[in-house]
């Protein structure tokens, strides 16, 4: 079956701009996180949803950073006023259920985000 | 795909030796561990898991040890295979968060 999808798999703005990035989740899988990689770092975490409600959001760095699950399912992580400390690669990951220890997370291939 | 880390620490083995990978976790109340594979261009990918409560786990060919007195996991590969060849993770969490933290990880090279 598919796994999960994040679009676009590159993305390249400048300074200030505003950004987008989804992630569409294995279907019907309730649990979706998100996190970011920086170069030469293992992921870190920003935003959990569980169904369409953020239920932890304490990774998030900043207000500038804003994530959206409207209807349970496909997710947006939102930047504004992007800074070259936020080019990374942003990953999504979905699971069957909550709770890390119990279901296991599928991770997309990334988003790789490089903002000149 | 870009690779996630160019100066990661690197373990090169020849293929069909084992491989050991290392990994030192932060929290004393973590009670379960992952170990994650990413390739270059993809997600990390699930390899094995282990519970606080168990010291050794066996699966295909990889064996993960917890030695919770030093708060060190270490991931064995028997015979190593070039597509072992990738990044690995060790990632801890407890069961009263949501969260995965990673750690640092190790980039392992097989040559035939």
């Amino acid at each position: 079956g598919a796994g999960v999808s994040q679009t676009p798999s590159n993305k390249v703005t400048e300074k200030g701009k505003y950004v987008e990035l989804r992630c569409d989740p294995i279907s019907g899988h309730t649990a979706l996180y998100w996190y970011r990689q920086s170069l030469g770092q293992g992921p870190e975490f920003l935003i959990y949803f569980q169904g369409t409600g953020a239920a932890d959001d304490s990774g998030l760095p900043n207000d500038r950073f804003f994530a959206v699950r409207p209807e349970g399912s496909v997710s947006t992580l939102k930047i504004q006023r992007t800074e070259r400390g936020d080019s990374a690669v942003y990953l999504c990951a979905s699971s069957s259920g909550p709770g890390v220890g119990y279901y296991e997370q599928y991770f997309g291939p990334g988003t790789r985000l490089t903002v000149t | 795909g870009e690779s996630v880390g160019l100066h990661l620490p690197t373990l090169s083995v020849q293929e069909g030796d084992n491989s050991i990978i290392n990994c030192a976790y932060s929290n004393s109340a973590s009670d379960y561990f992952i170990w994650y594979k990413q390739e270059s261009g993809k997600g990390p990918q699930f390899i094995i898991d282990i519970r606080s409560n168990m010291d050794k786990r066996q699966g295909q060919r990889v064996t993960v040890l917890l030695n919770k007195t030093v708060k060190h996991l270490s991931l064995q590969i028997a015979a190593t295979q070039p597509g072992d060849s990738a990044v690995y993770f060790c990632a801890e969490t407890s069961s009263n968060t949501d969260k995965l933290i990673f750690g640092t990880g190790t980039r392992l090279q097989v040559f035939p």
